[in-house]
């Protein structure tokens, strides 16, 4: 069973802060990842997502991605509270048909 | 903007039921996709579809069927509601090749 793996939290960081979300994922031959937010009682809206390795910035969020260690993360630069939400990690099967979610990590920005 | 929407919001029924879900993308999506989402477990494929009349089994489709007629609308069948379906169910769709999935809003289901 091809895995994805998160702290779920909740991690808390002070407005203006940078929170950073942690993912691991088991399939080495996974080829796309993805970073979802989700308030509560929302649905997922993507955020980012990243293919190769390095980073890639867009705004306030920069994700990072290590093949080699099968790890990726998302930063957030200057929290705001407006950011509290479940941030999921997704990540694709090889076939890539489908995407495998973490559990999700809670954050907690406070003002 | 892609819209997915789903036909309930709230749903009530009883053990024994049978459930339909009903899922809409408007954006000629090819494929579909139904999860639970339940705390402390994330969120779960249940079956997906890449094209009309074609499915897959996901890693929780013990219970449940899905119906994708045309290539706008993929439905999940609930045979006969049990409680421990009681969950979040949400729809997405992508486009070709795993892309960025589109969620809808989501239908909470409770089987009493």
């Amino acid at each position: 069973q091809k895995e994805v793996e998160q702290n779920s939290g909740p991690l808390s960081v002070p407005e203006g802060a940078i929170a950073s979300l942690n993912c691991t994922y088991s399939d080495r031959g996974s080829q796309s990842f993805f970073w979802y937010r989700q308030y509560s009682g929302k649905s997922p809206e993507l955020i980012m997502f990243i293919y190769s390795n390095g980073d890639k910035e867009d705004g306030r969020f920069t994700a990072q991605l290590n093949k080699a260690s099968q790890y990726v993360s998302l930063l957030i630069r200057d929290s705001q509270p407006s950011d509290s939400a479940t941030y999921l990690c997704a990540v694709a099967n090889q076939a890539g048909t489908a995407l495998i979610f973490g559990k999700g990590t809670t954050l907690s920005v406070s003002s | 903007d892609v819209k997915v929407t789903q036909s309930s919001r709230y749903l009530v029924k009883r053990t024994g039921e049978k459930v339909f879900l009903e899922c809409v993308q408007d954006m000629d999506h090819e494929n579909m996709f139904w999860y639970r989402q339940d705390p402390g477990l994330g969120l779960r494929l249940i079956y997906f579809s890449y094209d009309v009349k074609m499915k897959e089994k996901g890693d929780i489709p013990e219970g449940y069927s899905v119906s994708r007629e045309k290539k706008e609308r993929f439905s999940l069948i609930l045979e006969s509601a049990s409680t421990n379906q009681t969950s979040m169910y949400l729809c997405a769709s992508t486009g070709g090749a795993v892309d960025t999935q589109y969620f809808g809003p989501g239908t909470r289901l409770t089987v009493l």
